[in-house]
């Protein structure tokens, strides 16, 4: 079985302070990796992913995430928040022998930007 | 460029009442079809998807059902609603499974009273 853990339900950050918000996951195999960002109201956007390759992965908007093998972790980070940064965001989760089932995600965490 | 549609955007239902979302892409062919349901603003649970038409696979048993009728069409049911069947339903589409992206639809926020 696979799972995902977003250990803070709420991150508070200033604007053009740098911001991360933390994932570490659980997969019995080699994992494939993805932050989606979410707007009240509104489905998920995808943010970026992790396949293989380099361990920093940018993706949308400045973010980018560090896959960390060792501690099994994908934080998201960016280096200057934006009040428009403001949402929920969720990481998500396949092995990679998982075929064409559905992702994992974690509860997700609320990041909040003060001006 | 590809297109994930779902309606209705809000539905009001009474207890015992039949469902039908459904949920339709359009620029693609042959997707993977999902349907996750998100209670409460927060985590995503993955209640069928789809790699063909006429192959629903379920994750959770329950009061649900899904049927996909053509390539691009998913349609989440119900024959009676329960109160716990409340909660924002997400369709999402990818080109095929592993590494691809998931794209979500605008969701359908379903009350049941």
């Amino acid at each position: 079985a696979q799972s995902v853990a977003q250990p803070e339900d709420q991150v508070n950050v200033a604007e053009g302070n740098p911001l991360t918000v933390k994932c570490t996951y659980s997969v019995s195999g080699n994992p494939y990796l993805f932050w989606y960002v979410q707007y009240p109201n509104r489905g998920l956007q995808f943010l970026l992913k992790y396949i293989t390759g380099d361990n920093l992965v940018k993706g949308s908007y400045g973010f980018e995430a560090e896959f960390n093998k060792s501690q099994t972790s994908f934080h998201l980070k960016k280096p200057s928040a934006l009040v428009s940064d403001s949402a929920l965001y969720f990481c998500a989760v396949r092995d990679r022998g998982g075929g064409a089932d559905g992702l994992t995600f974690g509860k997700g965490t609320h990041l909040i930007i003060q001006p | 460029s590809q297109t994930i549609h779902q309606w209705p955007a809000t539905l009001v239902q009474p207890v015992g009442s039949p469902l039908s979302l459904e949920c339709t892409v359009e620029g693609t062919s042959n997707p993977n079809l999902y349907w996750y349901r998100q209670a409460a603003g927060r985590g995503l649970q993955l209640l069928f998807y789809s790699v063909g038409i006429g192959q629903i696979s379920s994750e959770v048993p329950q009061n649900l059902s899904a049927s996909r009728p053509q390539d691009r069409q998913f349609i989440l049911s119900s024959k009676k609603l329960l109160l716990s069947d409340s909660g924002f339903y997400l369709c999402a589409w990818s080109p095929g499974g592993g590494a691809d992206t998931q794209y979500f639809g605008p969701g359908t926020r379903l009350t049941v009273l």
